[in-house]
């Protein structure tokens, strides 16, 4: 069973445009909710994370939605630039177990 | 930069040799994660470390698989008698310390295995 389902599987916008991804997750024991950004051989960076006590974060031009009673939460991204094309992961975790559960990842490409 | 490095970045094996990867993670980082990236899927998750101990191994897909973390620090993931299928990215996170979920993972390049 796949704990954290993500959408879409790749995304291609225009700069400016706003691209959003998706994710639902099952475990309601999960409580720390942070997206990762990964270029090509590189590893997965920590772009924003929240926890379920609050309905949105934002950090420049990213911003977390969180929808606690449906299990779900998005990435949006502010004003997309070129050098915002990469995979972007969403992931889970719960109190105390260290571990990520990851999405299946979100190419997005953002033309100039 | 003192961030979390892998070695080796590629690792091209036979089937059925063994090979052992090694991770050093931010100096001062109680906490240390193995996880496997298939091409085109998320990092899964294989075991975590809280110092020297192992507290959680549950991802660890065979009795070949095996990683270590000795003195606290530096880790080694070794896989003996490599199959075709253990081919993947082998990415190795560190984070300040153990315990609750809030604490951000800085993740290493990887390293990518490829069994022939």
């Amino acid at each position: 069973q796949q704990q954290v389902k993500q959408s879409p599987q790749s995304l291609i916008v225009q700069k400016g445009g706003i691209p959003i991804i998706n994710c639902a997750y099952e475990n309601t024991a999960f409580d720390y909710f942070p997206w990762y950004q990964q270029f090509p051989g590189k590893g997965p960076a920590l772009l924003i994370a929240i926890r379920p006590d609050v309905s949105e974060k934002k950090e420049g031009r990213f911003t977390i939605s969180f929808n606690k009673s449906a299990k779900q939460f998005s990435l949006h991204i502010m004003d997309s630039q070129p050098g915002d094309s990469a995979t972007y992961f969403c992931a889970a975790s719960g109190a105390n177990a260290g571990k990520s559960t990851f999405g299946d990842g979100t190419t997005l490409t953002v033309k100039p | 930069g003192a961030g979390v490095s892998q070695s080796p970045r590629y690792k091209v094996a036979k089937r059925g040799q063994d090979v052992a990867l090694r991770c050093d993670p931010i100096s001062g980082h109680v906490s240390l994660f193995w996880y496997q990236q298939a091409l085109g899927q998320g990092p899964e998750f294989l075991t975590y470390f809280q110092n020297e101990a192992q507290l959680d191994k549950s991802g660890l897909p065979s009795d070949r698989f095996f990683a270590e973390r000795p003195e606290g620090s530096v880790s080694t993931l070794k896989i003996q008698r490599t199959q075709q299928e253990d081919s993947a990215v082998y990415l190795c996170a560190s984070s300040k310390t153990g315990g609750p979920s809030y604490n951000e993972q800085f993740f290493g390049p990887g390293t990518r295995l490829t069994v022939l």
